[in-house]
């Protein structure tokens, strides 16, 4: 059974980075597209980013200037790092397996971060 | 950026309706076109993915049509199982979502 699990502080600064890691186990890193999604309480999904079993990364335009999405494959993890946060980047952050031309078809249970002083 | 534009953003409907939702995209995505379930609380659910394969599991009441700009997502009889918030997602250049449409009890 395929199983995604983020981890990383639930709390952030105002200025600082925001840091999760996705946990993968029931499947493979290789051949898929690995992303990051998050929600704001009472909106729609935004896609972050994904992290290729390569390696090779793709940014959402809005939010490149601040992302940076990496891959342990030894570990079966993958990270990400949101920098400079406000306010508006509270939000529940889900790991999810598709990107690129897959769909997003496994999705973590998501973990609330919230950015506040 | 794609935009997304889903209608109607909600809709009341009862057990046993035929319910269609529409998603418009800004400029062409082909097929690259997926469909989520979301309950409150949970993470999104994958139910079509380009444009009209049923994911596996999915029961064989929903359905998604379109190409281009236009889609639709089809349950062809409503399930007490099946009220939530659906969104549409284009994934042709990077990926955005629709703002999603809420299935309500009538």
């Amino acid at each position: 059974q395929v199983q995604l699990q983020e981890s990383g502080p639930r709390l952030v600064k105002p200025s600082e980075t925001l840091s999760l890691t996705c946990t993968v186990s029931g499947v493979s890193f290789r051949s898929y597209y690995w992303s990051w999604i998050r929600q704001p309480p009472g909106k729609g999904p935004e896609w972050i980013g994904y992290v290729y079993y390569t390696g090779s990364t793709n940014y959402n335009p809005s939010l490149k200037s601040r992302v940076t999405i990496s891959l342990d494959t030894s570990k079966k993890e993958f990270s990400l790092k949101l920098n400079s946060v406000t306010a508006a980047d509270t939000a529940m952050f889900y790991c999810v397996k598709g990107g690129g031309l897959d769909a997003f078809d496994i999705w973590g249970q998501g973990t609330m971060v919230t950015v506040s002083s | 950026d794609i935009q997304m534009t889903q209608s109607p953003s909600s809709l009341s409907a009862s057990v046993g309706d035929r319910v269609t939702i529409t998603c418009r995209a800004g400029q062409s995505v082909s097929t690259w076109l997926a469909w989520y379930q979301q309950k409150p609380g949970k993470a999104p659910k994958l139910l079509i993915y380009k444009a009209s394969s049923l994911e596996s599991g999915v029961p064989s009441r929903f359905s998604g049509s379109g190409s281009g700009t236009e889609f639709t997502l089809t349950i062809s009889s409503l399930q007490p199982d099946d009220f939530a918030t659906y969104y549409c997602q284009q994934y042709n250049s990077y990926s955005t979502f629709g703002q999603g449409t809420r299935l309500e009890i009538k």
